[in-house]
């Protein structure tokens, strides 16, 4: 039963630490999202990629947020220094063409 | 005003009941439609797929999508109690390398 898997699951961490949170897209599928969600906003896309390239980070803040794929099997999505206002939930989804978007079950992020 | 306006509800109805489920938006661009589902602690799941305006119809699921009004809808008839979760709703323009803009979702809980 091909998933998207994210790790972790849910993650508490201080005001000013590292975060980083890794996805690993289904198996054959070139495209790569970050999402992100909270009660206020809903479902924001923060970046993505085709075939590991990144196509648009507009919605990611630069000065904290980074989003990589150093490899197929591999999206990583890390908040450097992390800030209360970035608790939420964060989600990758991957897709293949133009075709259904399938999403994982989430990381969700608490910033102390 | 943004792209895509949806009603958080909440909506509770019983079991049975025909819910109903819309999203208006303001981007004349967007040609495809989707439905998706989140369960609590899940990710959205896709429920249904539309192109351009139309009906389309799976089980108990009806997509309605008329472009001249800038409004789609979800009806479910006979809703049960696993249909309970948030219903999201969105869409995407030809042109947006397959990037989608998202409802904030409306929360419908069916009572047994």
């Amino acid at each position: 039963d091909a998933r998207v898997t994210q790790t972790p699951r849910d993650k508490v961490t201080e005001m000013g630490q590292e975060v980083t949170m890794r996805c690993q897209p289904i198996l054959g599928h070139n495209t790569v999202f970050w999402y992100r969600q909270t009660m206020m906003q809903g479902l924001e896309l923060l970046a993505y990629f085709r075939n590991r390239a990144p196509l648009d980070d507009s919605g990611m803040p630069k000065d904290r947020f980074s989003a990589e794929m150093p490899d197929a099997t591999l999206a990583t999505l890390k908040i450097q220094p992390s800030e209360p206002r970035d608790s939420a939930v964060y989600f990758c989804a991957s897709g293949v063409g133009s075709g259904e978007l399938f999403f994982g079950e989430g990381s969700r992020l608490t910033v102390l | 005003q943004k792209e895509v306006e949806q009603d958080p509800g909440p909506l509770s109805v019983p079991e049975g009941a025909i819910v109903s489920l819309n999203c208006t938006y303001s981007n004349s661009a967007f040609q495809y439609f989707m439905w998706y589902r989140q369960y609590s602690r899940k990710g959205p799941e896709l429920l249904m797929y539309t192109y351009s305006s139309g009906n389309k119809e799976d089980g108990r699921f009806t997509a309605q999508v008329d472009k001249s009004s800038k409004y789609i809808s979800l009806f479910i008839r006979d809703s049960q109690p696993s249909d309970s979760a948030t219903y999201l709703c969105a869409m995407r323009s030809a042109g947006s390398n397959y990037k989608l803009t998202f409802g904030k979702g409306t929360l419908l809980t069916v009572n047994p």
